[in-house]
């Protein structure tokens, strides 16, 4: 079936730095979600990119998805402690009864101040 | 977006008991999910929930140990049944908006099986 690779699984920055986390799929996704999930709390939907090369902003992230919709990356600049959480990325999948969301495994993001 | 909220947030029960959790949203919604979380690891998705129709159950769980209501659009209800301490986790309920395909998550309930 339909798996969703994320990488790495944990990163640690100084406040200041920047950082990346990249999502691979087996197949092409219809579409790829970027959630992220505050220690203790639940998964909040930051972006969604449907377009083959799409690249969106949102402040000090950046979001691209891959020409071939297979792959995408998430990556915040000048990193601050507001940004500690996990990030998961999940790729949507349109086939059998019900469209689900198939989960990266997420990175994990410490800053330290 | 929507606001959902879960009831209970969290439980302590025995193993061998079940626990139904609530789980209500301030806007109808065609499509409901339920999913389960281990701390410090990804979403497992347990069932898609359609208001009208049976849930649809992911390889690996099934109904009689994870029963499922849809009686209308703004709300659901997940049992785990006959549980053991391999229950133990976060469960969460989320939506998807008519014309949207983004998730919108509730608080999550934090069950411990002893």
């Amino acid at each position: 079936g339909q798996q969703v690779m994320q990488i790495p699984q944990y990163q640690h920055v100084q406040e200041g730095e920047d950082f990346t986390t990249y999502c691979n799929s087996s197949t092409t996704l219809s579409n790829i979600q970027w959630y992220k999930q505050r220690p203790g709390g639940h998964p909040v939907f930051l972006i969604q990119l449907v377009k083959s090369g799409e690249v969106k902003k949102q402040k000090r992230l950046t979001f691209q998805f891959g020409e071939a919709k297979k792959n995408s990356s998430l990556h915040i600049t000048a990193t601050q402690t507001t940004d500690v959480g996990t990030y998961f990325c999940a790729g949507l999948d349109v086939g059998g009864n019900n469209r689900k969301l198939i989960w990266g495994l997420g990175t994990s993001l410490a800053v330290n101040p | 977006s929507a606001v959902i909220s879960q009831k209970p947030s969290r439980d302590i029960c025995q193993r061998g008991t079940s626990l139904t959790i609530q789980c209500q949203v301030d806007s109808q919604v065609t499509m409901m999910f339920w999913y389960r979380q281990q701390p410090g690891q990804s979403l497992t998705l347990i069932a898609t929930a359609n208001q009208g129709s049976e849930a649809t159950y992911e390889s690996g769980f099934v109904i009689d140990k994870f029963p499922i209501s849809r009686p209308n659009l703004t709300f659901s209800t997940l049992t785990v049944s006959n549980m053991s301490p391999e229950d133990s986790s976060i469960y969460l309920c989320s939506v998807e908006l008519a014309g949207d395909y983004e998730q919108y998550f509730g608080p999550g309930t934090r069950l411990t099986v002893t």
